[in-house]
């Protein structure tokens, strides 16, 4: 069964602490994966696309790396306005579908 | 430029009734997904839709429909709802199939099923 799953489930950082969220999946085969931030109330904001083990991507004080079995998102020196719950997603090479993770919930303390 | 409108933004609805929610696609994009978000089972894809045709599907009941009109506009339709189709319903556009490139998600409908 193709699973997706993410930790932890929610991660407190005090401003400036840097620290790093994983996903972590079986499936049958990995076409892609992807990472979102979604605010409460809102839909997903697309952050990455990562789509073969050794590839990194960054943007601003975000940084996501994939291996062939999991991918991180490095948060470095976080501001408050970096809380959001992050989601990451496989899309399948069968049937190019989709499957969530549950998302990690960030809270950066100022 | 517009975003995502997804309409309505909040619908109650009586079990057993059917329900049709809207998706309007930034423009130029031709493909627009579906996706049910709860607490309990996160974020599942629906089905996507690119050119007026259904590419691809997830695993829901025949009672969840849609499809994709040639504006690239798409509704999707639930019927004979049950409790736990209570839910945050998001669609998301791109401008190919398949997510390969950035999709942009709208705020959602919010169905609660009584």
């Amino acid at each position: 069964e193709d699973q997706v799953t993410q930790s932890p489930e929610a991660l407190r950082l005090q401003e400036g602490e840097s620290s790093s969220l994983n996903c972590s999946y079986t499936v049958s085969g990995l076409r892609g994966l992807f990472w979102y931030r979604q605010d409460p109330g809102k839909g997903p904001e697309f952050l990455f696309t990562l789509y073969s083990a050794g590839e990194e991507k960054e943007k601003e004080r975000l940084k996501a790396t994939l291996t062939k079995k999991e991918s991180f998102l490095h948060i470095t020196a976080p501001k408050p306005e970096d809380s959001a719950t992050y989601l990451c997603a496989v899309q399948l090479t069968r049937g190019q579908n989709f499957v969530f993770g549950p998302g990690t919930r960030l809270s950066v303390l100022p | 430029k517009a975003g995502v409108t997804q309409t309505p933004r909040y619908l109650i609805k009586t079990r057993g009734q059917q329900v049709t929610l809207s998706c309007s696609p930034i423009s130029g994009h031709r493909s627009v997904s579906w996706y049910q978000q709860t607490p309990g089972q996160g974020l599942q894809f629906l089905f996507e839709y690119f050119s007026e045709t259904q590419r691809n599907k997830g695993n829901f009941p025949g009672r969840f429909s849609g499809r994709q009109f040639s504006n690239s506009r798409s509704e999707m339709n639930v019927s004979t709802l049950e409790l736990g189709d209570s839910a945050l319903y998001l669609c998301a556009s791109s401008l190919s199939a398949g997510m390969n490139t950035e999709a942009f998600f709208g705020q959602g409908t919010r169905l609660t099923v009584v």
